[in-house]
């Protein structure tokens, strides 16, 4: 059984338009969130993380929200670039994000039209 | 600094043959991971080394699959004798411990045909 979920295959968003991408998960053991970007041919690439401790985390374009009790987590890109269009998998640890695995979701495809 | 170093990018192998990949991490990162992505679908955790030692083997499928990382350095994942499900993109990623993620290698497609 899944324990992160991504249930949205691919998304499609304008250039300048904000992308919500969400990711739910079933363990309340997880207690660090990641997000990672994929371009073909390429290793996941670290976007960005958040503890279970806070409930937003913001670098640049990118946000990361946690809604622990409904137990969701969503990033936005605002504004959405066509450099921007890659795999987008969310990622969940209950080891801090520093050590152990991690447990990845099926990632979301992102196309960000001009 | 170089990244995480993975070989070989492509290989395609028969139903019972042997392939080794190998992983070259981040210099002086003691932690290296060792995941797998069949076609499609998620990354899945297969194992975690603290230098030479395997600190988490659990998601290792069977007793086909062995990780070698002697003297701490890069390390090696064997599959003997290879299956057609085996099949799939294998990534390594090395960490120093701290809060920021694991770095990827762009991995290796593996095709057992």
């Amino acid at each position: 059984d899944q324990q992160v979920k991504q249930n949205s295959p691919s998304l499609s968003v304008q250039e300048g338009r904000i992308s919500i991408l969400n990711c739910d998960y079933t363990n309340s053991m997880f207690d660090y969130f990641l997000w990672y970007k994929k371009y073909p041919a390429e290793g996941p690439t670290f976007l960005i993380s958040i503890s279970s401790i806070k409930d937003k985390n913001e670098d640049g374009r990118f946000t990361v929200f946690l809604n622990k009790s409904a137990k969701h987590l969503s990033l936005h890109i605002v504004p959405s670039q066509p450099g921007d269009s890659a795999v987008y998998f969310c990622a969940a640890s209950a080891h801090g994000g520093s050590q152990g695995n991690l447990i990845f979701g099926k990632g979301t495809k992102l196309s960000v039209k001009p | 600094e170089a990244g995480v170093t993975q070989f070989p990018s492509h290989s395609v192998i028969e139903k019972g043959q042997t392939v080794t990949l190998r992983c070259d991490p981040i210099s002086g990162h003691d932690n290296l991971y060792w995941y797998r992505r069949v076609m499609g679908k998620e990354i899945k955790f297969l194992l975690h080394f603290v230098k030479e030692s395997k600190q988490d083997e659990s998601g290792m499928p069977n007793n086909r699959f062995l990780a070698e990382r002697t003297g701490g350095t890069y390390s090696t994942l064997k599959v003997q004798p290879a299956e057609l499900e085996d099949s799939g993109v294998y990534f390594c990623a090395s960490s120093q411990g701290m809060n920021y993620g694991y770095t990827f290698g762009s991995g290796t497609r593996l095709t057992v045909v």
